[in-house]
């Protein structure tokens, strides 16, 4: 079945820098990925997706990459903000079949 | 509804006692699971409903732990015989097709 990895597990970047979160997949036959942000005592929420026929897709200040040959894709968020401190995770799956998702990363934006 | 509903909210409950979570899915939602998230941690998967087929039991910590998906729209999570390492907080999800909504969890203490 499908394994997802995400790294780093933590990360930390001054206010205004860019941050950069990594996924690897194991399951050629995944199609969709998206990434969700848990806020502090909130639930997760999607704030982007992509599928496999796209390699970049932006959306303001985040963007996300595939590289379907590699099986990886990543999260980039560029000019952060104190909002933007969460745990951000990364999923893979296809169509009708179950989403697994990574372990998470706890993004501390630093004034 | 306009979202996926859990209840209660908050449940506090002695140790050895039942409990019965529940989950209301968006309408139209054929895929529905359930998760647990320890304070600080990952999204533990526990069970997946999808359709009419058998649900995938594979992440159920043990027998004390079961779920069931009446007429294809609402679960309920039972754990029997609590114990103090099952306080989490419980969130489910639905999704038709590709996303995953996620609904406000139950927070579980158990005393």
């Amino acid at each position: 079945g499908e394994n997802v990895e995400q790294h780093p597990s933590t990360l930390s970047v001054q206010e205004g820098d860019s941050a950069v979160i990594k996924c690897t997949y194991s399951d050629s036959a995944s199609n969709y990925f998206p990434w969700y942000k848990q806020e502090l005592g909130k639930r997760p929420q999607l704030i982007i997706d992509i599928r496999s026929n796209v390699g970049e897709k932006k959306d303001q200040r985040i963007a996300v990459t595939l590289n379907k040959t590699a099986k990886h894709f990543s999260l980039h968020i560029t000019e952060t903000q104190p909002e933007d401190s969460a745990v951000y995770f990364c999923a893979a799956s296809h169509r009708d079949d179950k989403i697994i998702f990574g372990k998470g990363t706890r993004l501390h934006i630093l004034p | 509804g306009a979202g996926v509903s859990q209840s209660p909210s908050n449940k506090v409950t002695e140790k050895g006692k039942d409990v019965e979570l529940r989950c209301d899915p968006i309408s139209g939602h054929t895929a529905l699971y359930w998760y647990r998230q320890s304070l600080g941690q990952g999204l533990e998967f526990l069970i997946y409903f999808q359709g009419n087929s058998a649900p995938d039991k594979s992440g159920l910590p043990s027998d004390r732990f079961s779920a069931e998906r009446t007429g294809g729209s609402v679960s309920t999570l039972t754990i029997q015989r609590t114990q103090q390492e099952d306080s989490a907080v419980y969130l489910c999800a639905s999704s038709l097709g590709f996303t995953s909504h996620f609904g406000s969890g139950t927070r579980l203490t158990v005393v």
